[in-house]
């Protein structure tokens, strides 16, 4: 088992530009998650989502866009880069969201920065 | 709303040290509890957890109780290591929704030989 894996690890962007920032899981999970976690301020949930087919917005969702056409792979998108979108974006998975079993399996990272 | 609340740090320790870091909840109804661990370069890797009221999580040699009279999940570890340096976080799960993971600003440890 691979768990999560994500690419690219690290990207430079300019500002405007886009990318897709890919994850995968072979977990056969039906939860799937995007975070943000910026120096000192924890993780931030950009957007989740409960199955193929089914998104939904976290805490910070503006400047991103989530799909989840297979239960496999949820990439994140970054339409027009900014600034305040340098970070670094994890991605993860879970079996089950119920909190006794909420464990979320979390995938290396992407070390973003936009300039 | 749910959140949790931990020490800010960084901690720097000796090697063999006591180890605590403290984290308070809030929440509306019964909660897990969770430490997660994140070495450096990786991502966040579950530590232990505790899904009632004076339950007991363990691993690595690392412990945490919850305590419902206080609200606290607080982490201990009685010998640390340097290999034991990483950032640690502290996380709360309540409720049926799907966003319902609610992390702590996590609490850089650094452990000098």
């Amino acid at each position: 088992n691979a768990g999560v894996t994500q690419t690219p690890k690290f990207r430079i962007l300019k500002i405007g530009q886009s990318m897709t920032l890919q994850c995968a899981q072979d977990m056969n999970h039906n939860y799937m998650y995007w975070y943000r976690q910026d120096p000192g301020m924890g993780l931030k949930l950009i957007y989740y989502s409960v199955g193929a087919g089914i998104t939904d917005k976290g805490e910070v969702p503006n400047g991103y866009n989530v799909s989840r056409s297979t239960t496999e792979d949820f990439p994140l998108r970054l339409e027009l880069a900014a600034p305040s979108q340098t970070s670094v974006y994890f991605c993860a998975s879970s079996y089950s969201n119920t909190p006794d079993y909420n464990e979320q399996f979390f995938g290396p990272g992407t070390r973003l920065t936009v300039l | 709303g749910d959140s949790v609340t931990q020490m800010e740090g960084p901690v720097t320790l000796s090697e063999e040290a006591f180890l605590t870091i403290n984290c308070t909840y809030t929440a509306t109804g019964y909660p897990s509890l969770f430490w997660y661990v994140q070495y450096p370069g990786e991502g966040l890797q579950l530590l232990l957890k505790a899904t009632k009221a004076d339950d007991k999580g363990s691993n690595k040699g690392f412990e945490a109780t919850y305590r419902k009279e206080t609200t606290s999940f607080h982490l201990e570890k009685g010998s640390v290591q340097v290999s034991d340096s990483a950032v640690y976080f502290c996380a709360l799960s309540a409720g049926t929704g799907a966003n319902n993971l609610f992390f702590g600003t996590g609490t850089r440890l650094t452990v000098i030989p």
